[in-house]
């Protein structure tokens, strides 16, 4: 079946570590989002891409990495720079055409807690 | 900037209709508005599309009024598997794609 797969589903880390979350679609969709959501609060856009080898910083960029090396793949770094990583990651695809984008389509996400 | 605005929460009973309003003032020409649902620990699922007007799908409808600066989302004879929260998401095109920013979103509490 088509959709988004988001790995790990909980990950634990210790402070001063990078950790990669892995996102892999299947949709064939040109366009790639993370989202970050913290309890209570709502989703903020931390990268995205519109197309391979091109991505583009959201709101919340600082402390964080990515690479969209291949149209189904954009993993996330999450680097010892991110003074506050312990949230819930969101990973999303569209077909990325211009303003009417279409659906939003998200994987499962990945809870990273540090500890 | 696109920013949207809603209201933090909304609490309505199983069988009324619910509307809830998005601000978006700022919205630019060729801009789409667009519904989500989430529940919690969940991706948020696509409810609705629209540009203006009215648009109906099987789950809500979308009114857009002609200024575009406001959209509003009607979920008809509501039930409690409806309590999640419900996000408009405008989209801002820029050269590196369309970057896509949600709102605060708005807590619909549905009880009996």
């Amino acid at each position: 079946d088509g959709g988004i797969t988001q790995s790990p589903k909980y990950l634990f880390r210790k402070e001063g570590q990078n950790v990669t979350l892995s996102c892999e679609q299947n949709l064939n969709h040109d366009a790639m989002y993370w989202y970050r959501q913290d309890p209570g609060q709502g989703l903020r856009l931390i990268y995205y891409s519109q197309i391979v080898n091109d991505f583009q910083k959201g709101d919340i960029a600082e402390g964080y990495s990515v690479s969209r090396e291949k149209k189904e793949s954009f993993p996330l770094t999450v680097t010892s720079a991110q003074k506050n990583p312990t949230a819930f990651y969101l990973c999303a695809s569209s077909r990325g055409q211009g303003l009417n984008t279409g659906e939003l389509f998200f994987g499962e996400g990945s809870r990273l807690t540090v500890l | 900037l696109a920013k949207t605005t809603q209201p933090i929460s909304m609490d309505s009973y199983e069988g009324q209709e619910v509307n809830i309003t998005c601000s978006h003032n700022n919205i630019a020409t060729n801009d789409y508005i667009t519904w989500y649902q989430q529940f919690p620990s969940q991706g948020p699922r696509f409810i609705i599309q629209g540009y203006k007007t009215k648009v109906t799908n099987e789950v809500a409808s979308l009114f857009i009024p002609a200024d575009r600066k406001s959209s509003t989302l009607s979920l008809p004879r509501v039930s409690l598997s409806d309590t999640a929260v419900y996000y408009c998401l405008q989209g801002q095109l820029t050269g590196g794609g369309n970057k896509l920013t949600f709102g605060t979103g708005t807590q619909l509490k549905v009880e009996l």
